[in-house]
């Protein structure tokens, strides 16, 4: 009963490095979602994918890129890693659009620190 | 736009107090709510929801009202206990959009 997969937990990277953020979910949702969480910001979307094969920006999305490999995979890339970028990051799922009383499944977040 | 205002924290209370974390929305439409709760290195979890106005969602022992009139959702509890300390989230969604917003979030700490 896995859910909502994120991999690694903790990252440590240097400024200008890059990286990906592996997410996947084996409950046949069709949305993703990308957040970060940072102190007293509570949750901010990055990027969100509707369904297979689409991607769009959510609130905070520069400086980071998106693939949504198949219906179960949704990635995050940092291309040239920032300190402000420190962070950790949430990917989350919902069965499908159009039914907004379906809840967001989440994973258990990826640490990540920028020196 | 659509927005979540949830109380500040931290909130600290006693074993057996009673609970009250207050949030209010902002919406162009008709949105579900949800409670989430987030405990230490975790991901948030569902705590409850309502999707219509007048509706009540319950799970372990936490309840919270959707009021239209107020837009309000208020999370209680009627006797904390230290397993419930954590952060919790407010959140809506909306039937277009695709999109989840969520307030800042509130910690709670439950000592004994």
């Amino acid at each position: 009963n896995a859910g909502v997969t994120q991999t690694p937990k903790f990252q440590v990277l240097k400024t200008g490095q890059s990286m990906t953020l592996q997410c996947a979910q084996d409950m046949n949702h069709n949305s993703m979602y990308w957040y970060r969480q940072d102190p007293g910001m509570g949750l901010r979307l990055i990027y969100y994918s509707a369904s297979e094969g689409t991607t769009d920006k959510g609130e905070v999305p520069n400086g980071y890129n998106v693939s949504r490999l198949n219906k179960r995979e949704f990635s995050l890339r940092l291309e040239s890693a920032a300190p402000s970028q420190t962070s950790v990051y949430f990917c989350a799922s919902t069965l499908d659009r159009g039914y907004s009383n379906q809840p967001q499944h989440f994973g258990d977040g990826t640490r990540l620190s920028i020196l | 736009g659509n927005s979540v205002t949830q109380m500040e924290g931290p909130v600290t209370l006693s074993e057996e107090a009673f609970l009250t974390i207050n949030c209010t929305y902002t919406a162009t439409g008709y949105p579900s709510l949800f409670w989430y709760v987030q405990y230490p290195g975790e991901g948030l979890q569902l705590l409850l929801k309502a999707t219509k106005a007048d509706d009540k969602g319950s799970n372990k022992g936490f309840e919270a009202t959707y009021r239209k009139e107020t837009t309000s959702f208020h999370l209680e509890k009627g006797s904390v206990q230290v397993s419930d300390s954590a952060v919790y989230f407010c959140a809506l969604s909306l039937l277009t959009g695709n999109q989840f917003y969520f307030g800042t979030g509130t910690s709670l700490t439950v000592i004994p």
